[in-house]
């Protein structure tokens, strides 16, 4: 079965500092990832995803992710937080060939001025 | 915004009772996704239409029911209502959603209280 971990509930940052939103996940084979980022009462917006090639993935508003395959972890990254970014942040996975897909418990990320 | 309306955005009702959720994706989008977030059981993956076929099932109850209809809105029905239903429903789209790479566009959600 696949399953998705974002070991934090919340992850506390300054603004101006980096910021590192961490997800793990098992699933059979070479899977898709997607990282989505929730603001209150919103419904989630996409931010990036991993398909294949460069592991470094480059999304919306600076954030980017890396795939490590031997690690199986795609954390989230941004090199410098602002304040704005404060929100919830979901990981999710979907197998190839697979259409099911899951997503992590979600982390909330608060970036302090 | 995504381009995905839902309706209602609110809905209140009692034990016992039957629901209907709308969903209209995003113009051009053939798949529907419908998702449940509680706070105890976090977001979870419902089932998913493609082109007016059910196209992925996940851990959607069997009192809870979709269809996308030939203009591709989809609805889904939650019937026999419990306490436990009481979340937010949302819908999302994507272009085919065969490949299983495509980005999900979120609908804004229907929060569902259950009296």
């Amino acid at each position: 079965a696949q399953s998705v971990a974002q070991p934090e509930d919340q992850v506390n940052v300054a603004e101006g500092n980096p910021l590192t939103v961490k997800c793990t996940y098992s699933v059979s084979g070479n899977p898709y990832l997607f990282w989505y980022v929730q603001y209150p009462n919103r419904g989630l917006q996409f931010l990036l995803k991993y398909i294949t090639g460069d592991n470094l993935v480059k999304g919306s508003y600076g954030f980017e992710a890396e795939f490590n395959k031997s690690q199986t972890s795609f954390h989230l990254k941004k090199p410098s937080a602002l304040v704005s970014d404060s929100a919830l942040y979901f990981c999710a996975v979907r197998p190839r060939g697979y259409q099911k897909v899951t997503f992590g418990t979600g982390t909330k990320l608060q970036v302090i001025p | 915004d995504s381009g995905v309306t839902q309706t209602p955005k609110h809905l209140i009702t009692a034990t016992g009772q039957r629901v209907t959720l709308r969903c209209s994706p995003r113009s051009g989008d053939l798949s529907v996704y419908w998702y449940q977030q509680s706070l105890d059981q976090g977001l979870q993956f419902l089932i998913q239409y493609y082109n007016g076929e059910e196209r992925a099932k996940g851990n959607i109850l069997e009192r809870f029911s979709a269809q996308q209809f030939p203009d591709l809105h989809s609805e889904l029905n939650l019937s026999s209502l419990e306490l436990g239903d009481s979340a937010l429903y949302f819908c999302a789209s994507s272009a085919q959603g065969l490949a299983g790479q495509e980005t999900q566009y979120f609908g804004p959600g229907t929060r569902l209280l259950v009296l």
